[in-house]
């Protein structure tokens, strides 16, 4: 069992450019969540997805972040048009039906880097 | 409000010293409370919960309602023992995170 996959691990973007995050969960988890941890911060809650679900979105800024599970294939964090302010470490979790917050299983992270 | 504080960003001890990380939280409810760590370029990994109440890698945390706190103690610090510390509660969906100590064992 490979765990939370993330990829990629880092990620450099140009002000005004898309970023696409990809989060494959622990095999038999149908449950992701997304967290972002900016400079000297601790890791923020973004989003709770299960397949082809948006759960919880509360914690997703309202513009430019999107977050989609498709039935097939891996969880996606999308940022358009991206600001030197996103640049922060984006990992994902994953979970069992029913387990929640107990049965999180982090991912490596993504570095996001703006320039 | 739900909300974790973690005092300390750096704590720096001697090899075989007791060490404690401080965490205080916040919750209206019956909370349940987390400690992670991440050792260096690893990803974060549940070091122990307090509803289990076990002892993981010789650290112990005891959760005190009357002080809104959930300490991690460990009596004698080791070099390996070095890494970035997180104390985080349960939501409803989520977990709420403090933002974490470095602790660095000293040998």
């Amino acid at each position: 069992n490979a765990g939370v996959m993330q990829n990629p691990r880092h990620l450099v973007r140009r002000r005004g450019q898309e970023a696409r995050l990809r989060c494959s969960p622990m095999k038999g988890h149908s449950h992701v969540y997304w967290y972002r941890q900016l400079p000297e911060e601790g890791l923020k809650f973004m989003v709770y997805l299960q397949k082809e679900n948006i759960i919880d979105e509360s914690g997703m800024p309202k513009e430019r972040f999107s977050a989609e599970f498709p039935k097939e294939g891996p969880s996606i964090l999308r940022i358009q048009q991206v600001v030197r302010g996103d640049s922060a470490a984006y990992f994902c979790a994953s979970s069992a039906k029913d387990r929640g917050a107990i049965g999180y299983t982090f991912g490596s992270g993504t570095r996001l880097t703006v320039v | 409000a739900q909300r974790v504080t973690q005092p300390e960003k750096l704590l720096s001890v001697f090899k075989g010293a007791p060490v404690e990380l401080k965490c205080n939280y916040s919750y209206s409810g019956s909370p349940e409370l987390f400690w992670y760590v991440q050792y260096s370029r690893q990803r974060l990994q549940l070091l122990l919960r307090h509803i289990s109440r076990e002892s993981i890698k010789g650290f112990t945390a005891d959760l005190n309602k009357g002080e809104t706190s959930f300490h991690l103690k460990k009596p004698f610090a080791q070099e390996e023992d070095s890494a970035m510390y997180y104390c985080a509660l349960a939501g409803a969906n989520n977990l709420f995170f403090g933002t974490g100590t470095r602790l660095t064992v000293i040998p």
